[in-house]
């Protein structure tokens, strides 16, 4: 298993630009998540989705869309880049395991820059 | 999601055991602790999760006390590779929105 994979590892954007970051997992998780982490703080929930077809805004959506056409992918798309959005962009999917157990796991990461 | 108190740092020497206390005093009746590790440029990592009482893994112990409000991570002997920073997660049974706190930054030292 590849586990999750986030294309690409490095972007940089140019203010009004857009773009996606890919995630996708072969884990058959119906689970996925999209955080921003910003240089020293902790990780903040974007969207997150239960299953295809199915998403949910998170703490902070703005600025950003999903989709969740398939168990596997689960891409985010940045329509107007703005400065604030500088960040390292975290994709991860969840395993709701026997007996209440439950893992998140993490993609690799994309950063990007918007200048 | 239950919300979650952890120290926002700590320092630790190489050799050391190191113990992160994290607070949750809603914790519903289903809820599991869940502690992940994150490395720098790196995504979080699951290291243990419990329910009650005392779990170990090869990485670390939880130790969670009878009424469950608040839990403990111990790292025995940490070394230089144990640099990172710490989350604890608490509420995750019918609970969709897996939201992070700011996590405690432990830096071992030499």
């Amino acid at each position: 298993n590849a586990g999750v994979t986030q294309t690409p590892k490095f972007r940089i954007l140019k203010i009004g630009q857009s773009m996606t970051l890919q995630c996708t997992q072969d884990m058959n998780h119906n689970y996925m998540y999209w955080y921003r982490q910003d240089p020293g703080m902790g990780l903040k929930l974007i969207y997150y989705s239960v299953g295809a077809g199915i998403t949910d805004k998170g703490e902070v959506p703005n600025g950003y869309n999903v989709s969740r056409s398939t168990t596997e992918d689960f891409p985010l798309r940045l329509e107007l880049a703005a400065p604030s959005q500088t960040s390292v962009y975290f994709c991860a999917s969840r395993l709701l395991g026997r007996h209440g157990t439950d893992t998140q796991y993490f993609g690799p990461g994309t950063r990007l820059t918007v200048l | 999601l239950a919300k979650t108190t952890q120290p926002v740092s700590m320092d630790s020497y190489e050799g050391q055991e190191v113990n992160i206390t994290c607070s949750h005093n809603n914790i519903a009746t289903n809820d599991y602790i869940t502690w992940y590790q994150q490395f720098p440029s790196q995504g979080p990592r699951f290291i243990i999760q419990g329910y009650k009482t005392k779990v170990t893994n090869e990485v670390a112990s939880l130790f969670i006390p009878a009424d469950r409000k608040s839990s403990t991570l111990s790292l025995p002997r940490v070394s230089l590779s144990d640099t990172a920073v710490y989350y604890c997660l608490v509420g995750l049974d019918n609970n969709n929105d897996m939201r992070f706190g700011a996590g405690t930054r432990l830096t071992v030292k030499p």
